[in-house]
């Protein structure tokens, strides 16, 4: 079946240090991916999506490049924030779907500490 | 634009007692989702509706989870009785519509925390 595997949290940095969240997938065909990040108290947000093989998604810092040799959407962050802080979803559509339905990893945390 | 609202946010009761919950999606979008946030686990979507009508409920205990969206705008979702393991997030969202060449961006309200002892 379709899935998304995060790695296990949580990731604690230092501010300014490199960010990286795993992420594989398995599903038939080539879906397309998300990442999403839920701040403490608020919805999910889309932070960044890739709909095709070595497609590159980014914004507000961060990007991920979608990988079928290694079925990875790899979230990375060059500097981290404090306001980083948050849990990220990755998480996939399968290909040809008419619903447009989201499976989701398990949610990584990330804390940045000052 | 005003974004997904939900309400409660927080709700406590005890098992087998009845819980509701509602959802006004972004103006104008067709397509409306309930998914269930497990604790340590990511949204697991429930039912989603096409304006009134449900697309996929695969996922829905329908023996004791129900959902409606009668006029095509808000909808409400409803436990009863509830379970232990019902304790979880849930989530609403919508979008402009579902599915088809290009995937249409999800927006998510804040959702609504349930806790059954």
């Amino acid at each position: 079946g379709n899935s998304v595997t995060q790695m296990e949290g949580p990731v604690t940095l230092s501010e300014e240090a490199f960010l990286t969240i795993n992420c594989t997938y398995t599903a038939t065909g080539y879906p397309s991916l998300f990442w999403y990040v839920q701040y403490p108290g608020e919805g999910l947000q889309l932070l960044l999506k890739a709909t095709k093989a070595d497609d590159k998604g980014s914004n507000k810092g961060f990007e991920a490049t979608y990988r079928k040799e290694t079925t990875s959407f790899h979230l990375e962050k060059g500097s981290v924030q404090v306001s980083d802080s948050a849990v990220y979803f990755c998480a996939l559509v399968r290909p040809s779907s008419n619903t447009g339905k989201l499976i989701f990893g398990q949610g990584t945390t990330l804390q940045v500490k000052p | 634009e005003a974004g997904v609202a939900q309400s409660p946010r927080y709700k406590i009761i005890e098992k087998r007692q009845s819980v509701a919950f509602w959802c006004n999606p972004i103006s104008g979008h067709a397509t409306l989702y309930w998914y269930q946030q497990i604790l340590g686990q990511g949204p697991k979507l429930l039912i989603q509706f096409q304006n009134n009508g449900v697309v996929d409920d695969s996922q829905l205990p329908k023996d004791r989870f129900s959902a409606e969206r009668l006029k095509g705008v808000d909808s409400t979702l409803k436990i009863q009785p509830a379970k232990l393991e019902d304790s979880a997030v849930y989530l609403c969202a919508s979008s402009h519509r579902s599915g088809g060449a290009s995937y249409n961006e999800q927006f998510f309200g804040p959702g609504t925390r349930l806790t059954v002892l």
